[in-house]
């Protein structure tokens, strides 16, 4: 298995501009979490997802973040307007949500690094 | 509110001796615990797990302790390698009826020294 795949690795963008994260998920796992990465907060998570739908999107900053996962192997992060104060790295996990699930917790990908100037 | 603490936001340590990363957490119904290891542009990956059930988990160099009246746990490393030198979260969990969630402390960037 390639693990959960994020695109693009680096993205930098103008202040202002649209940003769509994408992510692919392990096949077979029903769970998918958005998660931003700052100093001051760690590892902060934005949305997730059960079989494709959004359970809890309470840590979404503000209207300017959407997230969609029309499919159990695709999800986008979409940022419209996107602010300097944005930048940071997004990482997108799956997990199988069943009895063992927990065990390894998720799995993450390599993590999407975005530079709003 | 952050129910996951990491209070030490970096460590640095001798090769070859101990190192004990702190997490404190706040949610009393947390039951299910990770450590997680990050290097440098790339994602966190899985390193030890511990279940409210027990005080201790074990595997190769690294221990995990609970201490669930404290609601405090660490992570042992022993001895230390220059390879271990990342970034290290703790996370907890409520159970499935939370969905899965796990929380995320702020993380300990450990330097193990040559």
């Amino acid at each position: 298995d390639a693990g959960v795949i994020q695109s693009p690795r680096h993205e930098v963008t103008e202040m202002g501009q649209e940003v769509t994260l994408r992510c692919k998920p392990i096949s077979g796992h029903n769970s998918l979490f958005w998660y931003r990465q700052t100093m001051m907060r760690g590892l902060e998570l934005l949305i997730y997802f059960n079989n494709n739908v959004p359970i809890d999107d309470s840590g979404m900053p503000e209207d300017r973040f959407s997230a969609k996962m029309p499919n159990a192997s695709f999800s986008t992060l979409k940022i419209q307007p996107s602010e300097p104060r944005d930048s940071a790295v997004y990482f997108c996990a799956s997990s199988q949500l069943a009895a063992g699930g927990r065990g390894y917790g998720y799995t993450f990908g390599s993590g999407t690094r975005l530079t709003v100037v | 509110d952050q129910q996951v603490k990491q209070n030490s936001p970096s460590l640095s340590v001798q090769e070859g001796r101990i190192s004990i990363l702190n997490c404190d957490y706040t949610n009393s119904m947390f039951d299910y615990f990770l450590w997680y290891k990050k290097y440098p542009a790339e994602g966190p990956t899985f390193l030890i797990s511990i279940s409210s059930i027990k005080d201790k988990n074990e595997d190769g160099r690294f221990t995990v302790f609970l201490n669930k009246s404290a609601k405090h746990l660490s992570l042992h490393i022993v001895p230390s390698q220059p390879g271990d030198s990342a970034v290290y979260f703790c996370a907890a969990s409520e159970g499935l009826n939370t969905g899965n969630q796990f929380y995320f402390g702020t993380g300990t960037s450990l330097t193990v020294i040559p």
